[in-house]
Protein backbone atom coordinates (compact mmCIF):
# COMPACT_ATOMS: atom_id res chain seq x y z
CA UNK A 1 0.00 0.00 0.00
CA UNK A 2 0.65 4.05 0.09
CA UNK A 3 1.42 4.66 -3.30
CA UNK A 4 1.71 7.96 -4.99
CA UNK A 5 1.39 8.25 -8.99
CA UNK A 6 2.26 11.63 -10.54
CA UNK A 7 1.26 12.60 -14.46
CA UNK A 8 3.08 13.20 -16.49
CA UNK A 9 6.11 11.68 -16.12
CA UNK A 10 7.63 13.80 -18.40
CA UNK A 11 6.51 17.23 -20.44
CA UNK A 12 8.33 19.59 -22.95
CA UNK A 13 6.99 22.71 -23.47
CA UNK A 14 7.40 26.13 -25.00
CA UNK A 15 8.30 29.26 -23.08
CA UNK A 16 5.39 31.11 -21.59
CA UNK A 17 3.16 28.55 -21.22
CA UNK A 18 1.50 27.08 -18.39
CA UNK A 19 2.32 23.53 -16.93
CA UNK A 20 -0.04 21.05 -14.58
CA UNK A 21 1.67 18.20 -12.77
CA UNK A 22 -0.92 15.92 -10.49
CA UNK A 23 0.11 14.14 -7.52
CA UNK A 24 -2.30 11.13 -6.86
CA UNK A 25 -2.55 9.40 -3.63
CA UNK A 26 -3.85 5.71 -5.26
CA UNK A 27 -4.72 4.06 -2.38
CA UNK A 28 -5.02 6.20 0.74
CA UNK A 29 -5.75 9.37 1.69
CA UNK A 30 -2.96 11.78 2.00
CA UNK A 31 -3.06 14.05 5.41
CA UNK A 32 -0.43 16.23 3.81
CA UNK A 33 1.28 16.58 0.46
CA UNK A 34 4.72 17.75 -0.21
CA UNK A 35 5.91 19.10 -3.32
CA UNK A 36 9.94 19.11 -4.36
CA UNK A 37 12.04 20.56 -6.92
CA UNK A 38 15.24 18.22 -7.26
CA UNK A 39 17.92 19.47 -10.05
CA UNK A 40 20.60 17.51 -11.51
CA UNK A 41 22.97 15.73 -8.81
CA UNK A 42 21.22 17.86 -6.08
CA UNK A 43 19.12 16.74 -3.14
CA UNK A 44 15.92 17.90 -3.18
CA UNK A 45 14.52 21.24 -2.22
CA UNK A 46 11.24 21.40 -0.13
CA UNK A 47 8.96 23.87 -2.44
CA UNK A 48 5.59 23.75 -0.64
CA UNK A 49 3.64 21.97 1.85
CA UNK A 50 -0.64 21.21 1.26
CA UNK A 51 -3.13 19.81 3.19
CA UNK A 52 -6.76 19.18 1.67
CA UNK A 53 -8.79 22.37 1.37
CA UNK A 54 -6.65 24.97 2.59
CA UNK A 55 -4.03 27.13 1.19
CA UNK A 56 -0.45 25.93 0.37
CA UNK A 57 2.57 27.02 2.74
CA UNK A 58 5.48 27.92 0.34
CA UNK A 59 9.26 27.71 1.72
CA UNK A 60 11.25 30.76 1.55
CA UNK A 61 12.14 32.10 -1.86
CA UNK A 62 9.49 30.08 -3.76
CA UNK A 63 7.55 32.52 -5.68
CA UNK A 64 3.65 31.20 -5.22
CA UNK A 65 1.99 32.79 -8.50
CA UNK A 66 4.96 31.04 -10.26
CA UNK A 67 4.13 27.88 -8.63
CA UNK A 68 0.16 27.19 -7.98
CA UNK A 69 -0.75 24.20 -5.76
CA UNK A 70 -3.84 23.49 -5.23
CA UNK A 71 -5.24 20.33 -2.81
CA UNK A 72 -8.75 19.59 -3.98
CA UNK A 73 -9.36 16.52 -2.26
CA UNK A 74 -7.15 14.24 -0.07
CA UNK A 75 -5.77 12.57 -2.97
CA UNK A 76 -5.02 14.94 -5.58
CA UNK A 77 -2.56 17.76 -5.13
CA UNK A 78 -1.30 19.94 -8.47
CA UNK A 79 1.53 21.93 -9.22
CA UNK A 80 0.90 24.40 -12.15
CA UNK A 81 3.98 25.97 -13.13
CA UNK A 82 2.66 29.34 -14.72
CA UNK A 83 4.31 31.00 -17.43
CA UNK A 84 6.90 28.73 -17.60
CA UNK A 85 10.93 29.72 -18.56
CA UNK A 86 13.81 27.22 -19.24
CA UNK A 87 14.90 27.78 -15.97
CA UNK A 88 11.73 26.19 -14.24
CA UNK A 89 12.98 23.08 -15.79
CA UNK A 90 13.83 20.58 -13.29
CA UNK A 91 12.52 17.17 -11.87
CA UNK A 92 9.54 17.64 -9.97
CA UNK A 93 8.51 15.27 -7.03
CA UNK A 94 5.17 15.07 -4.79
CA UNK A 95 5.34 13.30 -1.39
CA UNK A 96 2.12 12.24 0.76
CA UNK A 97 1.97 11.30 4.32
CA UNK A 98 -0.82 9.24 5.93
CA UNK A 99 -2.35 8.93 9.44
CA UNK A 100 -0.11 7.02 11.60
CA UNK A 101 2.62 6.93 9.28
CA UNK A 102 5.06 9.11 11.84
CA UNK A 103 5.96 11.59 8.87
CA UNK A 104 7.09 8.61 6.38
CA UNK A 105 6.85 10.56 3.19
CA UNK A 106 5.82 8.30 0.46
CA UNK A 107 6.89 9.79 -2.62
CA UNK A 108 5.83 9.93 -6.54
CA UNK A 109 8.27 9.13 -9.26
CA UNK A 110 8.51 12.32 -10.32
CA UNK A 111 7.91 14.52 -13.40
CA UNK A 112 10.82 15.77 -15.47
CA UNK A 113 9.22 19.22 -16.68
CA UNK A 114 11.83 20.90 -19.97
CA UNK A 115 10.88 24.50 -21.01
CA UNK A 116 12.39 25.14 -24.41
CA UNK B 1 16.01 23.69 13.36
CA UNK B 2 16.79 20.77 12.02
CA UNK B 3 19.94 19.81 9.71
CA UNK B 4 21.59 16.74 8.01
CA UNK B 5 24.55 16.34 7.05
CA UNK B 6 25.89 13.34 4.88
CA UNK B 7 29.61 13.65 5.09
CA UNK B 8 30.36 11.81 1.75
CA UNK B 9 28.76 12.57 -1.61
CA UNK B 10 29.84 9.87 -3.36
CA UNK B 11 31.26 6.33 -2.03
CA UNK B 12 33.01 4.27 -5.30
CA UNK B 13 33.11 0.10 -3.71
CA UNK B 14 33.13 -3.27 -5.39
CA UNK B 15 30.62 -5.42 -5.66
CA UNK B 16 30.87 -7.76 -2.73
CA UNK B 17 32.27 -5.47 -0.23
CA UNK B 18 31.11 -3.37 2.63
CA UNK B 19 29.67 -0.57 2.70
CA UNK B 20 28.84 2.39 5.16
CA UNK B 21 27.30 5.97 4.26
CA UNK B 22 27.36 8.45 6.95
CA UNK B 23 24.48 11.17 7.82
CA UNK B 24 24.76 13.38 11.14
CA UNK B 25 21.73 15.58 12.34
CA UNK B 26 21.54 18.13 14.61
CA UNK B 27 17.93 19.26 16.44
CA UNK B 28 17.03 20.53 19.85
CA UNK B 29 13.76 18.37 19.58
CA UNK B 30 12.92 14.64 19.57
CA UNK B 31 13.50 13.03 15.78
CA UNK B 32 12.74 11.06 13.44
CA UNK B 33 15.16 9.50 10.78
CA UNK B 34 15.16 7.90 7.50
CA UNK B 35 16.97 6.56 4.91
CA UNK B 36 15.49 7.14 0.95
CA UNK B 37 16.95 5.25 -2.40
CA UNK B 38 16.60 6.96 -5.60
CA UNK B 39 17.23 5.05 -8.62
CA UNK B 40 17.85 7.42 -12.08
CA UNK B 41 14.83 9.25 -13.18
CA UNK B 42 12.66 7.68 -10.46
CA UNK B 43 11.12 8.91 -7.01
CA UNK B 44 12.05 8.31 -3.39
CA UNK B 45 11.85 4.89 -1.78
CA UNK B 46 11.70 4.12 1.90
CA UNK B 47 14.80 2.29 2.81
CA UNK B 48 14.62 2.05 6.64
CA UNK B 49 13.43 4.77 9.38
CA UNK B 50 13.63 5.17 13.44
CA UNK B 51 10.97 6.48 15.15
CA UNK B 52 11.78 4.82 18.50
CA UNK B 53 13.08 1.98 20.75
CA UNK B 54 16.02 -0.50 19.17
CA UNK B 55 18.57 1.60 17.97
CA UNK B 56 19.63 -1.39 15.27
CA UNK B 57 16.76 -0.59 12.28
CA UNK B 58 17.00 -3.07 9.97
CA UNK B 59 15.36 -2.33 6.69
CA UNK B 60 14.70 -3.50 2.62
CA UNK B 61 17.75 -5.06 0.09
CA UNK B 62 19.69 -5.82 3.05
CA UNK B 63 20.26 -2.17 4.95
CA UNK B 64 20.56 -1.46 8.28
CA UNK B 65 21.16 1.85 10.51
CA UNK B 66 22.22 2.26 14.10
CA UNK B 67 20.56 5.21 15.61
CA UNK B 68 23.15 6.78 17.91
CA UNK B 69 21.99 9.83 19.92
CA UNK B 70 25.32 10.92 21.62
CA UNK B 71 27.19 11.22 18.29
CA UNK B 72 23.89 12.31 16.55
CA UNK B 73 24.48 9.74 13.26
CA UNK B 74 22.43 7.39 11.60
CA UNK B 75 24.56 5.58 9.84
CA UNK B 76 23.42 3.47 6.76
CA UNK B 77 25.42 0.15 6.17
CA UNK B 78 25.42 -3.26 3.91
CA UNK B 79 27.58 -6.00 4.52
CA UNK B 80 27.70 -6.84 0.72
CA UNK B 81 26.93 -4.70 -2.20
CA UNK B 82 25.25 -5.63 -5.36
CA UNK B 83 26.04 -3.97 -8.81
CA UNK B 84 22.23 -3.13 -8.38
CA UNK B 85 22.84 -0.79 -5.47
CA UNK B 86 24.27 1.79 -7.67
CA UNK B 87 21.65 4.83 -6.78
CA UNK B 88 21.57 7.96 -4.92
CA UNK B 89 20.94 7.54 -0.87
CA UNK B 90 19.17 10.18 1.02
CA UNK B 91 19.30 10.59 4.99
CA UNK B 92 16.36 12.59 6.51
CA UNK B 93 14.88 13.52 9.41
CA UNK B 94 11.96 15.21 10.63
CA UNK B 95 10.67 16.29 14.42
CA UNK B 96 8.68 13.53 15.74
CA UNK B 97 5.67 15.17 15.87
CA UNK B 98 3.01 14.57 13.02
CA UNK B 99 2.72 16.76 10.04
CA UNK B 100 6.38 17.96 10.36
CA UNK B 101 8.42 17.86 6.96
CA UNK B 102 11.05 16.34 5.85
CA UNK B 103 14.87 17.76 6.14
CA UNK B 104 17.04 15.41 3.48
CA UNK B 105 20.82 15.54 3.40
CA UNK B 106 22.43 16.16 0.38
CA UNK B 107 22.60 12.98 -0.72
CA UNK B 108 25.50 10.04 -1.00
CA UNK B 109 26.22 8.83 -4.50
CA UNK B 110 26.84 5.00 -4.35
CA UNK B 111 28.72 3.62 -7.16
CA UNK B 112 28.79 -0.60 -7.56
CA UNK B 113 31.49 -1.54 -10.03
CA UNK B 114 32.81 -5.28 -10.50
Amino acid sequence: GAVVSQHPSWVICKSGTSVKIECRSLDFQATTMFWYRQFPKQSLMLMATSNEGSKATYEQGVEKDKFLINHASLTLSTLTVTSAHPEDSSFYICSATREFSYNEQFFGPGTRLTVL
Amino acid sequence: AQSVTQLDSQVPVFEEAPVELRCNYSSSVSVYLFWYVQYPNQGLQLLLKYLSGSTLVKGINGFEAEFNKSQTSFHLRKPSVHISDTAEYFCAVSESQAGTALIFGKGTTLSVSS
